[in-house]
């Protein structure tokens, strides 16, 4: 079954908190995991992506930590900021032409001051 | 370099009616995806296209729905007959190549159906 779970649906942090949202899946033959995040009014932005061959990538505040044997995936924010308050939706797909994005349900974040 | 452009914003149709959502990639891209949004929902993968090609519908409606990119102009996503269950905000996306290439989302089509 092509499905991405994600949780929480919801998070609030305070400024300077590391929120982490997960995410599982079920096809192993997903090989290209990316995280957007979404602002009000807007369309999803690309966040940072991984690639199963390697465990952790990391860009800037954002990482991403990989456990391809339980097929989960966490999204992980270094002191966070207000203005990082946004939707947060993990995605995944198979590599090629054909390939479409199968998108988890989104965790809203909240960073309070 | 203007970003993938959908039009309209806001949609509002009565039940019944047409409505046509329109999505310009951005330049050099000739990759195009539509996606649909509920509210409280990720996004759901409708269909794959590329210049004059249909490469993949297998998230788009069986009846109603239909889409389309032409060698000239944007991308249409035209829904037939709507019902109050297709009002959804609508996403246009597009890539220069294959999906796994940096995907760029436009800002939606609010579609509510009266």
């Amino acid at each position: 079954q092509q499905q991405v779970k994600q949780s929480p649906q919801s998070l609030i942090v305070q400024k300077g908190g590391i929120p982490i949202i997960n995410c599982a899946y079920e096809n192993t033959a997903f090989d290209y995991f990316p995280w957007y995040q979404q602002f009000p009014g807007k369309g999803p932005a690309l966040l940072i992506a991984i690639r199963p061959d390697v465990s952790e990538k990391k860009e800037g505040r954002f990482t991403i930590s990989f456990n391809k044997s339980a097929k989960q995936f966490s999204l992980h924010i270094m002191d966070s900021q207000p203005g990082d308050s946004a939707t947060y939706f993990c995605a995944a797909s198979t590599t090629g032409t054909a390939s479409k994005l199968t998108f988890g349900t989104g965790t809203r974040l909240q960073v309070t001051l | 370099n203007a970003g993938v452009m959908q039009n309209p914003r806001h949609l509002v149709r009565r039940r019944g009616q047409e409505a046509r959502l329109r999505c310009s990639p951005m330049k050099g891209h000739s990759h195009v995806y539509w996606y649909r949004q509920l509210p409280e929902e990720g996004l759901k993968f409708m269909v794959y296209l590329q210049k004059e090609n249909i490469i993949d519908e297998s998230g788009m409606p069986k009846e109603r729905f239909s889409a389309e990119f032409p060698k000239e102009g944007p991308s249409i996503l035209r829904i037939q007959q709507v019902v109050r269950g297709d009002s959804a905000a609508y996403f246009c996306a597009s890539s220069r190549g294959q999906l796994n290439e940096k995907l760029f989302f436009g800002s939606g089509t609010q579609l509510s159906v009266l």
